[in-house]
């Protein structure tokens, strides 16, 4: 069965830098486009773009256009969200989600950003 | 971009009601809207895609309608388990969501 499996929670400090992974199974990794939605505490969703799994191309929406990068190792059927330079208002739930209409979802990253 | 407003943004029903939640698009989104149900604690579900298509597994008590820019989500007999928050989401352009919907039992 398809499943997304994303890497664990992070800790960290204002200024630093991490790398969130998300593992594909089940399916074709190159047959869908990764997404990554943003969630903060007790908010909604916010979409965050996408990488063509065939490319690698990014696409980012204008809030994540900055610090943020989708990446790829194809190989290893694996996506990757890195957020440099991190804020407290970074401080959020990270989801990636894959298949037509998005219907497959990692269980999400928990990320908290904290002097 | 698009905005999406969904409204209730609370709910409180009884089991075994018919529910219905309301999401419109600020423009004409050519019935590219999904929904999601995604309960506390959980990753976001797909239960409808491109308004009135359910998604495998999804129980035939969830249906969607709509077209332009009004769309709807029904639950048609309300059980414990559909208590979540329901977003709606279209992709007809730069995709976008809605706020939400918390559905709560009364």
């Amino acid at each position: 069965q398809i499943q997304l499996v994303q890497s664990g929670p992070e800790l960290k400090k204002p200024g630093e830098s991490l790398k969130i992974s998300c593992k594909a199974s089940g399916y074709t990794f190159t047959d869908y486009a990764m997404q990554w939605v943003k969630q903060a505490p007790g908010k909604g969703l916010q979409y965050m773009g996408w990488i063509n799994t065939q490319t690698g191309k990014p696409t980012y929406a204008d809030d994540f256009k900055e610090r943020f990068v989708f990446s790829l190792e194809t190989s290893a059927s694996t996506a990757y969200l890195q957020i440099n330079n991190l804020k407290n208002e970074d401080t959020a739930t990270y989801f990636c989600a894959s298949a037509r209409g998005m219907a497959y979802w990692g269980q999400g990253t928990l990320v908290t950003v904290s002097s | 971009d698009i905005q999406m407003t969904q409204s209730p943004s609370v709910l409180s029903a009884s089991v075994g009601d018919r529910v219905t939640l309301n999401c419109k698009a600020s423009q004409n989104i050519n019935k590219y809207l999904n929904w999601y149900q995604q309960k506390l604690g959980e990753a976001p579900k797909l239960l409808i895609y491109n308004t009135n298509n359910l998604q495998t597994g999804i129980p035939s008590r969830f249906s969607g309608s709509g077209s332009g820019t009004d769309y709807t989500l029904t639950i048609s007999s309300l059980q414990p388990e559909d208590v979540a928050t329901y977003f709606c989401f279209q992709h007809n352009s730069w995709p976008t969501f809605g706020a939400g919907t918390k559905l709560e039992l009364k």
